[in-house]
């Protein structure tokens, strides 16, 4: 079974600054798929970024980009320019080929101050 | 366009009824999942379907049933409601394996006293 850890529940960071979100996992698997969501106070569950386990090239959208190292098994995000509809749990997350379901962490709350 | 559709938003059950969390998609997808959410927690899947008629347990499946009839309607039954499945929780569904962003309903807050 794998795991998903990460370390920070809260982080707090003014606007327009940069943050970065950790995630390890743990897995016997060699190839997987991880995700970053985000639940904002609606509950709404919200992808933010993806990124598969055999590209090296770390996946980017917009003011979101992870830090992908396989080696270290370690999947971090990192936020550009924070806004505050940024606030929100951030969800890590992965998953097996064989889509037998997302396996999460307990989530980071983000809060961006004005 | 819908998406996913969960029913009904909340609900308080008393220990000891049961009731059906009702989720459909209107997107053609093959699988689809049910999650439950503890406060300060991730997302713990429950059951799981890959299509029409099959079903599979997830993490933590004791207490629910599951059924899978159509390709659209995946509703998961709670009997004998507990105290300890107060929780939020989430049906989603995907269009296939690997990278495929999940579609997630809106969730449904479930209280048990």
């Amino acid at each position: 079974a794998q795991t998903v850890t990460q370390s920070q529940p809260e982080m707090s960071v003014q606007e327009a600054e940069t943050v970065t979100l950790s995630c390890t996992y743990d897995t016997s698997e060699s190839d997987y798929y991880l995700f970053w969501y985000k639940q904002p106070p609606s509950r709404q569950m919200i992808l933010v970024i993806r990124q598969e386990a055999y590209k090296q090239q770390n996946a980017t959208e917009n003011r979101f980009s992870v830090n992908f190292q396989k080696a270290a098994k370690s999947f971090s995000l990192k936020i550009s320019d924070s806004q505050l509809g940024d606030t929100a749990m951030y969800f890590c997350a992965f998953m097996k080929p064989v889509s037998d379901g997302l396996t999460f962490g307990k989530g980071t709350h983000l809060i961006i101050q004005p | 366009n819908a998406g996913v559709t969960q029913t009904p938003k909340f609900r308080i059950l008393k220990i000891g009824q049961s009731m059906t969390l009702q989720c459909a998609q209107d997107m053609n997808h093959n699988y689809m999942y049910w999650y439950r959410q503890d406060p300060g927690m991730g997302l713990k899947l429950i059951y799981y379907s890959v299509g029409a008629g099959i079903t599979d347990k997830g993490e933590v499946p004791n207490g629910y049933n599951v059924s899978r009839s159509t390709t659209e309607d995946f509703p998961l039954r709670l009997e004998l409601a507990a105290p300890s499945q107060t929780s939020v929780y989430f049906c989603a569904s995907t269009a296939m394996t690997g990278a495929t962003e999940a579609f997630f309903g809106q969730g449904t807050r479930l209280t048990v006293v």
